[in-house]
């Protein structure tokens, strides 16, 4: 199956600092790149997206850094709060195929 | 209604008996998905219906069905439950088949096969 790949699988920031994550793919088919949050008992939820013809998403304290060249994008959550703490999975579609590929997914924990 | 509806929340099932899992909504959504998701593992896409069409991932081609009644339904059945069935099954949907409308998931079911 295509691959998706995410880091950190785990990522603990304070309160007020930027979080990162990373994901790289490797199949040039895919041409939307959506990031999705989970909260504990709950389902994932879209949280931002974006196409390859832009290199950056913003939406909020969120943003979308994506370099088509090397295959990789980015999710940086800005002014971290307590209540982003929560499962965050990157994903790859492939709009012609219509397939959704995930990453293995982030645990965020923000600390107050 | 925005909500994807995924019954039971939690199954247990033994080795070598059938399970039939079941999700609906009403969005009237062209595509509806199962995913399977184990621990430290991405959500793996077993399986998607556009409209009355069933796409099945190759390496899981065999060991699971699906049937899908009418628009709002999709079931995933599994023949005979093996022990690497113990999992979170996710059921999704989204409007059309283009990949950049949202997909909206259920809760979830966890299997747990013993």
């Amino acid at each position: 199956q295509q691959q998706v790949r995410q880091s950190p699988q785990s990522l603990t920031v304070w309160e007020g600092e930027t979080a990162i994550l990373n994901c790289s793919y490797e199949d040039s088919t895919f041409d939307y790149f959506p990031w999705y949050h989970q909260f504990p008992g709950e389902s994932p939820a879209l949280l931002i997206a974006i196409r390859p013809v832009s290199n950056k998403k913003e939406d909020g304290r969120f943003t979308i850094f994506f370099n088509k060249r090397e295959k990789k994008f980015s999710l940086h959550i800005a002014d971290s709060q307590p209540g982003d703490s929560a499962t965050y999975f990157c994903a790859a579609v492939d709009t012609n195929a219509y397939k959704v590929i995930f990453g293995k997914g982030t645990h965020l924990h923000v600390l107050p | 209604d925005t909500t994807v509806k995924q019954n039971p929340r939690y199954k247990l099932a033994r080795v070598g008996k059938p399970v039939n899992l079941i999700c609906s909504q009403t969005m009237n959504h062209d595509t509806m998905y199962w995913y399977q998701k184990k621990p430290n593992q991405a959500p793996k896409l077993l399986l998607f219906y556009y409209d009355k069409i069933l796409n099945r991932e190759a390496d899981t081609f065999e060991k699971f069905q699906s049937s899908r009644p009418n628009n709002s339904f999709c079931s995933l059945y599994i023949g005979s439950a093996g022990l690497e069935y113990s999992a979170m099954y996710l059921c999704a949907s989204s409007r059309d088949r283009q990949g950049d409308t949202e997909v909206f998931f259920g809760k979830g079911t966890r299997l747990t096969v013993v």
